[in-house]
């Protein structure tokens, strides 16, 4: 089965600085990934996503870019609030397949 | 996007009791509902896969009777866990797809414990 490794596992920036998370897949056949939020005592939400067909995708201060070749995606967070400080999990699945394989996790902390 | 409750946010119960988790699409069909269950500072870890009317599909190493999955409606999954021990305290997600969408959405989970 897929399985999806996520890096750095904790993450400190100072506010407006730019944080990257880094994860790689292994499965050839996944097309949809995902990035996630979650905060303290809540469910994950959805960010941004990205799908195979594409390299990069960008929605004001975020973006994701995706290597195929590499099976490997980033997140991308530019100018970082405190308010960015929560877990993000990226994710991996495939068409015919809508459940999603995560990452590890990585703890963003935004020092103001 | 499109919304999905879970209720209740969280429930404590004691061992050997069983507690039902209730996953709700309110604005859209859910043919397909996914129940994950997450440790503390853990990721996120599939338990099984429902689709409205069949059998719930669990994935290696969940227990499909002590984990009850019911998907009658195209708008209500439950989850109920049964005979309830302390090791299954943890933080249950559903997230619940139409047929349209590759995305699935997420409930606000249900914080476990059981004393």
């Amino acid at each position: 089965g897929e399985n999806v490794e996520q890096h750095p596992s904790t993450l400190s920036v100072q506010e407006g600085d730019s944080a990257v998370i880094k994860c790689t897949y292994s499965d050839s056949a996944s097309n949809y990934f995902p990035w996630y939020k979650q905060e303290l005592g809540k469910g994950p939400q959805l960010i941004i996503d990205i799908r195979s067909n594409v390299g990069e995708k960008k929605d004001q201060r975020i973006a994701v870019t995706l290597n195929k070749t590499a099976k490997h995606f980033s997140l991308h967070i530019t100018e970082t609030q405190p308010e960015d400080s929560a877990v993000y999990f990226c994710a991996a699945s495939y068409t015919g397949r809508r459940a999603l394989t995560f990452g590890s996790g990585t703890r963003l902390q935004v020092q103001p | 996007g499109a919304v999905v409750s879970q209720h209740p946010s969280w429930v404590i119960c004691k061992s050997g009791t069983s507690v039902k988790i209730e996953c709700r699409s309110l604005d859209f069909q859910a043919t397909t509902m996914f129940w994950y269950r997450q440790f503390p500072k853990q990721s996120l870890m599939l338990m099984a896969t429902s689709n409205e009317g069949s059998k719930a599909t669990y994935e290696q190493g969940v227990e499909k009777d002590k984990f009850l999955i019911n998907h009658a409606s195209l708008t209500l999954s439950t989850l109920t866990v049964t005979s309830a021990h302390p090791e299954d305290s943890s933080f249950y997600i559903c997230s619940a797809a139409d047929l349209k969408n590759t995305e699935a959405f997420f409930g606000q989970g249900t914080r476990l414990t059981v004393v």
